[in-house]
């Protein structure tokens, strides 16, 4: 197994301008998170999808930001517009979504920056 | 919610000593408790984890303990090599979906 992919590795990126971020994760699992990482703020979870639907979102910055998880293969987190505050690492992970406090697998993340 | 606070935010370690870390948590409900190691540039990535139900646990080097009483729970690494440099999140959850992280620990392992 690849693990959990995501694309692209580094955006850079104008304040204004709309930022997909894309994530595949591994196959089988049914629980998929996106985190942000800062150094001020650490490791923040934005969302958590479960058989593809959105259960948790309260973590999502505001509403320029939102994700989506069209199958069960397959996630996109949309910034728009951006801002230069978001830049960060965005990182996808992908457990089987048990619900008993399981391991994340993370993806490789991607380095997002803001000009 | 959940509050994990870790400490040490850094740590510096010749080789070959160890290096412990710790965390403490809020929520007494907390039941499950991993450990991640992120090298620079890099992705987090599960090193160890314990649950409520166990006192310590142990892998090659590295091993955990937890004090549910106190609520607080600690990675221990023996004869630290210079691979053992990382960033290192210990983590709280109750059971469900939401891991809650600490701010992290920087150690550096002096050759």
């Amino acid at each position: 197994d690849a693990g959990v992919i995501q694309s692209p590795r580094h955006e850079v990126t104008e304040m204004g301008q709309e930022v997909t971020l894309r994530c595949k994760p591994i196959s089988g699992h049914n629980s998929l998170f996106w985190y942000r990482q800062t150094m001020m703020r650490g490791l923040e979870l934005l969302i958590y999808f479960n058989n593809n639907v959105p259960i948790d979102d309260s973590g999502m910055p505001e509403d320029r930001f939102s994700a989506k998880m069209p199958n069960a293969s397959f996630s996109t987190l949309k910034i728009q517009p951006s801002e230069p505050r978001d830049s960060a690492v965005y990182f996808c992970a992908s457990s089987l979504g048990s619900g008993e406090g399981e391991k994340l697998f993370f993806g490789s993340g991607t380095q997002l920056s803001v000009l | 919610g959940e509050n994990v606070e870790q400490h040490p935010s850094t740590l510096s370690v010749q080789e070959g000593d160890s290096a412990v870390i710790k965390c403490t948590y809020s929520d007494s409900a907390s039941n499950y408790f991993p450990w991640y190691k992120q090298e620079l540039g890099k992705r987090p990535q599960l090193i160890i984890d314990i649950r409520s139900n166990v006192g310590e646990k142990k892998d090659q080097r590295i091993a955990v303990t937890l004090n549910k009483t106190a609520k607080h729970f600690s990675l221990h690494i023996t004869e630290t090599q210079p691979e053992d440099s990382a960033v290192y999140f210990c983590a709280a959850s109750n059971g469900d979906y939401k891991l809650s992280f600490g701010a992290g620990t920087t150690v550096t392992v002096r050759a």
